[in-house]
């Protein structure tokens, strides 16, 4: 079965450390992957995506994400956490072809930056 | 440009009573998504529009649950009746072109559902 897993169901940083949100896939063929950011009661908002090409992609709000094919991981990272970036964060994954696409999402990590 | 809009952002209803959900995706992006998101969970996918034609509704529960997308833009979907399972929040996304993969989903802000 094609899965995405975010095995920390929460991940606890002090501002100005670095931050990584991991996120590992088991899927076949040439996966699309994806991050989204999730603030309360509002949608999920896209973060960044590797489709092909460079390894490390980056993102919006200083975000970037590393594609480890032989680990099968997308593992978000920030240099330097705020206090703003506390919020859900989802990895998702697309599979298909063109007879059409699917995306499975983690089941989210929460962030919580401390001052 | 605006995002993806969607309607009622909160409704609280008794079990039995039908719902509707109305969503309004980015001006131009053929595709329109309804996913369901419970509580500390991911979104999953309930069924997917490619125009005015529902391409994956293999999710769909259909013996409740209906949607529709009649000119190709807006979208409602709608529970008939509601059962106290279906409180969860109710994305609505939506994406530009056709059966590529890569492109990429923009959400509204969601409907949040509570059956009493």
């Amino acid at each position: 079965a094609q899965s995405v897993a975010q095995p920390e169901d929460q991940v606890n940083v002090a501002e100005g450390n670095p931050l990584t949100v991991k996120c590992t896939y088991s899927v076949s063929g040439n996966p699309y992957l994806f991050w989204y950011v999730q603030y309360p009661n509002r949608g999920l908002q896209f973060l960044l995506k590797y489709i092909t090409g460079d390894n490390l992609v980056k993102g919006s709000y200083g975000f970037e994400a590393e594609f480890n094919k032989s680990q099968t991981s997308f593992h978000l990272k920030k240099p330097s956490a705020l206090v703003s970036d506390s919020a859900l964060y989802f990895c998702a994954v697309r599979v298909g072809n063109t007879g059409g696409f699917k995306t499975i999402f983690g089941a989210g990590t929460r962030l919580f930056v401390k001052a | 440009e605006a995002g993806v809009v969607q309607s009622p952002r909160y409704k609280i209803i008794e079990k039995k009573q039908p719902v509707a959900f109305w969503c309004n995706p980015i001006s131009g992006h053929n595709t329109l998504y309804w996913y369901l998101q419970n509580l500390g969970q991911g979104p999953e996918l309930l069924i997917r529009y490619e125009n005015e034609e529902a391409v994956d509704d293999s999710q769909l529960p259909k013996d409740r649950f209906s949607a529709e997308r009649l000119k190709g833009v807006d979208s409602t979907l709608k529970i008939q009746p509601a059962e106290l399972g279906d409180s969860a929040v109710y994305l609505c996304a939506s994406s530009a072109g056709t059966s590529g993969g890569e492109e990429t989903q923009y959400f509204g802000p969601g409907t949040r559902l509570l059956v009493l």
